[in-house]
């Protein structure tokens, strides 16, 4: 049974650039979480999606960063006009249905992106 | 709005020492959950345990012991006779009611800024 895939585990972009990430939660999971861990930082929320839905977005940065979970295929984080402000690891978390307040979050390995 | 703090930036301790790792919470809701991950150095988040409001019975899982005190909002973790092996940073978090019991919640974490354990050979 595999657990939450995040790909790429390491992706570096110049300034300006868009920087895509991307997690495919574990199986029969429908809630997607994403975090970001800035250096010497806890997680902090970012969004919340369901299929095709985004249900909380109350902690993504207003500009440039877009998140979206198409019926079909991952998850996506996309970042556009990259900052070096942007660095940090990128943490997708998926749960199961019933009660995404209670369930048990599993967490991806993690994306670490640079901005040079 | 809810808020982890965990006091401690850093621990170190030498092998087979008990260590302590305080969590301190705050919030709103009459229900909500609690947990602990830890980070290794390979960068992955584990999960440790989960606690809802309701239920202040302390748990312990081998060498890992849980207390957790509503009157002082706290949510403590032991690590019983400390390894090489248990170094890394250990995060405290905080999951608030979910819509159906009245709460906003769909189940984002709040995280404290976690501790950094080293434990020594």
């Amino acid at each position: 049974n595999a657990g939450v895939m995040q790909n790429p585990r390491h992706l570096v972009r110049r300034r300006g650039q868009e920087a895509r990430l991307r997690c495919s939660p574990m199986k029969g999971h429908s809630h997607v979480y994403w975090y970001r861990q800035l250096p010497e930082e806890g997680l902090k929320f970012m969004v919340y999606l369901q299929k095709e839905n985004i249900i909380d977005e109350s902690g993504m940065p207003k500009e440039r960063f877009s998140a979206e979970f198409p019926k079909e295929g991952p998850s996506i984080l996309r970042i556009q006009q990259v900052v070096r402000g942007d660095s940090a690891a990128y943490f997708c978390a998926s749960s199961s249905s019933d009660n995404p307040a209670y369930n048990e979050q599993f967490f991806g390995p993690g994306t670490r992106l640079t901005v040079l | 709005a809810q808020k982890v703090t965990q006091a401690q930036t850093e621990i170190s301790v030498v092998e087979k020492e008990d260590v302590t790792l305080d969590c301190v919470y705050e919030t709103r809701d009459t229900t909500y959950y609690l947990f602990w991950y830890k980070q290794p150095p390979s960068g992955e988040l584990v999960f440790l345990i989960r606690r809802n409001s309701f239920d202040e019975q302390n748990e312990i899982s081998g060498r890992y012991s849980w207390n957790f005190q509503k009157s002082t909002s706290s949510f403590n973790f032991t690590i019983t006779a400390s390894q090489v092996v248990d170094s890394a940073v250990y995060f405290c978090a905080l999951s608030e009611a979910p819509f159906y019991a009245g709460g906003t919640s769909y189940g984002k974490l709040t995280f404290g800024q976690g501790t950094i354990l080293t434990v020594h050979p």
